[in-house]
């Protein structure tokens, strides 16, 4: 099946930093993709989806000048967690769709806040 | 508003037997629905997609079925072993939820030797 990567795998930063977490499709072109949050125990959250070269739609509560995110190209895609607290650290999961057919999960990327 | 269930939020068994997770939702105008297994600190893994104009889907040891009227799906793995062990996350894609996909709970799956 069709390959989603990201980079990177686990980030520990420093309170006040920001953080960049790339997502890539491998084998194929996406055409949006899909960045998701997710708590110990917890289901996927959605933040934003976004489609190459337009400006990602976020969902309510998240804050688009927190949480940057660049759809470059049809295999990448990028979040940037600016100045990072505590509180940002999770789980963080992007996907990869092509029109009409399933989403591809990238294995997801542990970001810690000190 | 589209809403997914999951049940039972957890289950073990021993391994051999066949178990069925169970998913349902409010929302019968979906265009399809995907199975997901999460192993704990990665990814989703896609187990079967449905369509909405299909009845169920197999591979291997899973079978998924689809019934959009009454709002309910079904995965049964048959014979289970250790190595099913994970979190199986049930999701749809519909009108009413844009191009969103929406999660269910899920279900956290452990099979004992």
């Amino acid at each position: 099946g069709a390959v989603v990567s990201q980079h990177p795998s686990r980030v520990i930063c420093k309170s006040g930093t920001s953080v960049k977490i790339e997502c890539r499709s491998l084998d194929f072109q996406a055409t949006t993709m899909f960045w998701y949050r997710q708590f110990p125990k917890q289901s996927l959250m959605l933040m934003a989806t976004s489609n190459e070269g337009s400006k990602a739609t976020y969902e309510q509560g998240v804050e688009k000048d927190k949480f940057l995110i660049n759809h470059a190209s049809l295999t990448l895609s990028t979040l940037t967690v600016t100045s990072a607290h505590p509180e940002d650290s999770s789980f963080y999961i992007c996907s990869a769709r092509v029109a009409g057919g399933p989403q591809y999960f990238g294995p997801g990327t542990r970001l810690t806040v000190l | 508003k589209q809403e997914v269930t999951q049940i039972p939020a957890a289950l073990s068994v021993p391994e051999g037997e066949n178990l069925v997770l169970n998913c349902s939702f409010t929302d019968s105008a979906i265009y399809n629905l995907q199975w997901f297994r999460q192993d704990p600190g990665k990814g989703l893994t896609s187990l079967l997609l449905i369509q909405s104009s299909q009845r169920e889907q197999t591979s291997g040891r899973l079978n998924a079925s689809l019934d959009k009227s009454s709002g309910r799906s079904t995965l049964y793995i048959a014979a289970s072993q250790p190595g099913d062990s994970a979190t199986y996350l049930c999701a749809v894609y519909g009108e009413t939820s844009g191009s969103r996909l929406t999660f269910g709970e899920g279900t956290q799956l452990t099979v004992n030797p």
